[in-house]
């Protein structure tokens, strides 16, 4: 059985950190991988996308790949109180890991 | 752009009912999934269609699940009779090829 796992926190950090979110996953042939972010209350909204191996940078948002380590990660720089969600990491968008909590206090 | 419209909101009722969910997918996409978001589970997969034709229900807990998509801007999934643990919210999405999942709003589902 395919499986995505994520330390469900919360993960906490004060406001300007760096906030570091990881998940692995089982299907080595994976080829696309995503980040979701939810709200309490609320549905997901995709933020990032990765299909290659190393980095990808959106904004203060960056996506880390590792194939060969079955590794996917979420570094949001400056984190703001507003990036307070659970954090979902999916695997070719079918396959959803159970979240992080991220909680950033002021 | 309307997004993905989920509907009833809200639905409470007791076991044993039959429950129909609703969801219209973005005119324009082509793809439809279905899913169930627990504390304890997650959000999973239930089944998803592609072109109006199911391609994978795998994750259809059990034969009390039921989903249709008659055509491109309606799908249904329905639970006959309910109980208790499938208290969930249930969420719709739609995407188009190599584009991202647009999730619905959900309905939160509570069987008494």
């Amino acid at each position: 059985q395919k499986e995505v796992e994520q330390n469900s926190g919360p993960l906490s950090v004060p406001e300007g950190a760096i906030a570091s979110l990881n998940c692995t996953y089982s299907d080595r042939g994976s080829q696309s991988f995503f980040w979701y972010r939810q709200y309490s209350g609320k549905s997901p909204e995709l933020i990032m996308s990765i299909y290659s191996n190393g980095d990808k940078e959106d904004g203060r948002f960056t996506a880390q790949l590792n194939k060969a380590s079955q590794y996917v990660s979420l570094l949001i720089r400056d984190s703001q109180p507003s990036d307070s969600a659970t954090y979902l990491c999916a695997v070719k968008d079918l396959t959803f890991g159970k979240g992080t909590m991220l909680l950033v206090s002021p | 752009d309307a997004g993905v419209i989920q509907s009833p909101r809200h639905e409470v009722t007791e076991m044993g009912q039959e429950v129909t969910l609703r969801c219209k997918p973005i005119s324009g996409h082509n793809s439809l999934f279905w899913y169930r978001q627990t504390m304890m589970r997650g959000l999973e997969l239930l089944i998803y269609f592609n072109n109006n034709v199911p391609i994978d229900d795998s994750g259809m807990p059990e034969d009390r699940f039921s989903a249709k998509m008659p055509n491109a801007s309606f799908s249904t999934l329905k639970i006959q009779p309910s109980e208790p643990r499938d208290s969930a919210v249930y969420f719709c999405a739609s995407t188009h090829i190599n584009q991202p999942q647009h999730f619905g709003d959900g309905t939160r589902l509570s069987i008494l």
